[in-house]
């Protein structure tokens, strides 16, 4: 049973240009979290989706982020013109329920040049 | 707002030795205080959790203390090793509310 799987690992994008994080959860999993985690700075909450729904978008940026979990497929975080500012480890989470474990992936890497 | 303080940033101890990480949290509708453990690399993993019904919960070399009236939880690591070298992340949950992490602290335990 794979775990939580991410990629890319390391995604390196130049100012202006867009960044894809993909998350495929764990087998079974239908809530899946993400969280940008900054040096010095622990993880902080991003977006939590249920199949096909924004649950919570609390921790996301008005602007340049969004976020999807569809039917079928990975959820996707898409970060538009990225900026320097941007640059940080990214994870996504996934959970079988509410209240449920969470397990993480290995997160994505994104350095904006 | 920082929900969750933690405390030290970092931390060093000789194998054998019993570190100790500090959270205190402020909502007191939190009921779920997870410890992660996170390599360099690597995604956070859950190393043990307790809920406020129970002030102490052992799993091998880990305890949580917790102290409900002092919103307070705390790690301890006994026997520690220099494969325990790693980032630790106290979190606090209520509900169907999302994970709230601290800041983490690094420990690094020498041979």
């Amino acid at each position: 049973n794979a775990g939580v799987m991410q990629n890319p690992r390391h995604l390196v994008r130049r100012r202006g240009q867009e960044a894809r994080l993909r998350c495929s959860p764990m087998k079974g999993h239908s809530h899946v979290y993400w969280y940008r985690q900054l040096p010095e700075e622990g993880l902080k909450f991003m977006v939590y989706l249920q199949k096909e729904n924004i649950i919570d978008e609390s921790g996301m940026p008005k602007e340049r982020f969004s976020a999807e979990f569809p039917k079928e497929g990975p959820s996707i975080l898409r970060i538009q013109q990225v900026v320097r500012g941007d640059s940080a480890a990214y994870f996504c989470a996934s959970s079988h329920g509410v209240e449920e474990k969470l397990f993480f992936g290995s997160g994505t890497q994104l350095s904006v040049l | 707002q920082q929900q969750v303080k933690q405390s030290p940033q970092s931390l060093i101890v000789q194998k054998g030795g019993i570190p100790i990480i500090n959270c205190a949290y402020e909502n007191t509708a939190f009921d779920y205080f997870p410890w992660y453990q996170q390599f360099p690399g690597k995604g956070p993993a859950l190393l043990i959790a307790i809920r406020p019904d129970v002030s102490e919960k052992k799993e091998g070399r880990f305890t949580i203390s917790f102290n409900k009236s002092a919103k307070q939880f705390s790690l301890h690591i006994m026997d520690s090793q220099p494969g325990d070298s790693a980032t630790y992340f106290c979190a606090t949950q209520g509900g169907s509310e999302k994970l709230v992490f601290g800041k983490g602290t690094k420990l690094t335990v020498n041979p």
